[in-house]
Order: C-alpha cells, then sequence, then structure tokens
C-alpha cells in the first residue's frame, strides 16, 4: 500500500502493556520511527528503529520489527496513565536514510483506565 | 534554550484570506520543515528549507508557500485559505546534516477558517 497505517484507538488499564501496530509502505526503510503527541503539545520522538535490528528496548518501551511484512509494533510496559496520547508511526521518504520528510500512520489513540 | 517556537498558537481566519505562520528554529539548527495535521489525522510534510532554499514539497498546491530567513527561521504563508485549509500546522528543525532522529518540532498554530 501507499499509506502507513495504524489502528486507530487502545483502551488500556492501568499497569498493563500496550501494543501498537503499524504497517509502513518501503521495505527499503532504513529507519522507523515511534512518535507521542500529547494535547496541546507537538510531536516527541519517543524512538526508533533501524532496520538491521528485530528488536530494541529502551526502559518501557520495546519496539518490534519485521521487515518481511512491513509491520512495526512499540509495546509500552506498565502503561500508566501519563501514556495516554496518540501515537505516530512514522517513515522517512527518502526511504533509505535518516533525513527528508516523515511521512506519518494516522495515529492510534491511546486511552490509560485507572 | 527555547526549543522550537511557533507564532501565533492560535488564529482564526476568513474564506479568502491570507494567513502568515512563523517558526523559530531550535538554536543550532538550520533545516526547516513544515506539516499540515487535520484533526484526527497525522501530520502531511508540507515543504522543507534549507540555506533559504525549498528543498523539499510535498503534494500542497502553490496557495501554500514559504521562505527561510538568514537566521534559519521561516515563514509559511497560505493564500485565498478554503475551510479545508483548518489544522494544525507544525514546524519542525533539524541540525546541520538533517538527521530526522536530531529533529524537534512546535507545538504547532492551530489554524480556523471559517
Amino acid at each position: 500500500g501507499e499509506d502507513v497505517e495504524q489502528s486507530l484507538f487502545l483502551s488500556v488499564r492501568e499497569g498493563d502493556s500496550s501494543v501498537i501496530n503499524c504497517t509502513y509502505t518501503d521495505s527499503s526503510s532504513t529507519y522507523l520511527y515511534w512518535y507521542k503527541q500529547e494535547p496541546g503539545a507537538g510531536l516527541q520522538l519517543l524512538t526508533y528503529i533501524f532496520s538491521n535490528m528485530d528488536m530494541k528496548q529502551d526502559q518501557r518501551l520495546t519496539v518490534l520489527l519485521n521487515k518481511k511484512d512491513k509491520h512495526l509494533s512499540l509495546r509500552i510496559a506498565d502503561t500508566q496513565t501519563g501514556d495516554s496520547a496518540i501515537y505516530f508511526c512514522a517513515e522517512p521518504f527518502p526511504f533509505g536514510g535518516n533525513t527528508g520528510k516523515l511521512i506519518f500512520g494516522q495515529g492510534t489513540t491511546l486511552q490509560v483506565k485507572p | 534554550d527555547a526549543g522550537v517556537t511557533q507564532s501565533p498558537t492560535h488564529l482564526i481566519k476568513t474564506r479568502g484570506q491570507q494567513v502568515t505562520l512563523r517558526c523559530s528554529p531550535k538554536s543550532g539548527h538550520d533545516t526547516v520543515s513544515w506539516y499540515q495535521q487535520a484533526l484526527g489525522q497525522g501530520p502531511q510534510f508540507i515543504f522543507q528549507y534549507y540555506e533559504e532554499e525549498e528543498r523539499q514539497r510535498g503534494n500542497f498546491p502553490d496557495r501554500f508557500s514559504g521562505h527561510q530567513f538568514p537566521n534559519y527561521s521561516s515563514e509559511l504563508n497560505v493564500n485565498a485559505l478554503l475551510l479545508g485549509d483548518s489544522a494544525l500546522y507544525l514546524c519542525a528543525s533539524s541540525p546541520p546534516g538533517g538527521a530526522i532522529t536530531e529533529a524537534f518540532f512546535g507545538q504547532g498554530t492551530r489554524l480556523t477558517v471559517v
């Protein structure tokens, strides 16, 4: 497909794990990114993964990459109410670097219930 | 360091009018990108400026134009406003080399066209 695709909404209980999924467009993308957007705020780069990796862990965040299926996921362990936000996956264009423009998915709204 | 600063934060314009949005990049950054984020959507790339030149452009009509000044700040101009131009306009700056992983976003300007 030509679009970066994400499911639109996820609701979890505080303390549970959250998994946000994304399908990106081009298998030659060498960097893939996850951004967080809180109400009234700009976009914050949460983490990213380089395409020669299958997994990257950063504290409570785990990124999994399946290049064959062009599938990216973000797992948040021990989800807190402060994690409530919109999460965007993104890939760069040109696809093969870490410069240029970003192509974003529609965003997944994560709702964390106490 | 104030990070990326955008002004104004909100504004309301009438159809057919013209608008100018402003962005001051993070200190040390020389590249500025502009994105349009419609409600419920992911950001869409408008264009990128480097060395006072438009380096890359997304799929936006000529009504959208920009400028970069010698101090690296940038303006986004939109002529003949349409209701569909209502959106959050985000500016991102990146350092020499343009690495996306080193880029920062501003909080955005919320434009409402009535």
